[in-house]
């Protein structure tokens, strides 16, 4: 079975802060692939990374990083020099890599950045 | 350049009536995934079709709740005699194709069902 968890239901900071969003995920697959979406106020849904469990090379992108650790089983999310645009429920999700083609989702965490 | 397209945004029914949301896939998408989100949860899988064939409808409950994917037209996915519980957003998602495992499903902007 799968499973994603985001311990951090909400995590307040203020603005120009660096946060750290948490994820920890079960899958007895070998081939999987794990994703962070993000979900403004408006209420859509915004693709930000994907990531194959045979790379575990971090990424950059701007001010947002990513820290994918096999051997904990963690996707953690970073965002540097936090802006109140930043504010939003953030989910993390696996993906079998061979089978099923459902994403299983975290049960999100809302961040709340503070001018 | 449209992405995933979903309608109504919001829709307000009465217990025991039908809901029909739509999904339009992002062009040339042929997979279409139905999630729901409860208040303050995680989304939840519902199921996963292709044009004319539904592939996994393993999250979808028993009753009540159908869902298509016709070869014209939209996906559809449908409720009859909505009850209250049902109240949630009901998002839909896109892939370019199913295999490989590596696709990312690119959602819309979600229906929000109230069931007074």
């Amino acid at each position: 079975a799968q499973k994603v968890t985001q311990a951090q239901t909400e995590i307040s900071v203020v603005e120009k802060e660096d946060v750290t969003l948490d994820c920890v995920y079960e899958t007895r697959d070998t081939t999987y692939y794990l994703f962070w979406y993000k979900q403004p106020p408006s209420g859509e849904l915004v693709f930000l990374i994907r990531r194959n469990s045979f790379d575990e090379q971090n990424e950059i992108s701007g001010r947002y990083s990513w820290n994918f650790q096999k051997s904990t089983s963690s996707f953690n999310f970073t965002i540097t020099a936090s802006q109140v645009v930043d504010s939003a429920v953030y989910f993390c999700a696996l993906k079998r890599g061979n089978a099923g083609n459902m994403l299983t989702f975290g049960g999100g965490t809302r961040l709340m950045v503070k001018p | 350049n449209a992405g995933v397209m979903q309608n109504p945004r919001h829709l307000v029914r009465r217990r025991g009536q039908e809901a029909r949301l739509r999904c339009s896939p992002m062009k040339g998408h042929s997979h279409v995934y139905w999630y729901r989100q409860l208040p303050e949860e995680g989304l939840k899988f519902m199921v996963y079709l292709q044009k004319e064939n539904i592939i996994d409808e393993s999250g979808m409950p028993k009753e009540r709740f159908s869902a298509e994917f016709p070869k014209e037209g939209p996906s559809i996915l449908r409720i009859q005699q909505v009850v209250r519980g049902d109240s949630a957003a009901y998002f839909c998602a896109s892939s370019p194709s199913g295999t490989g495992g590596q696709e990312t499903q690119y959602f819309g902007p979600g229906t929000r069902l109230l069931v007074l």
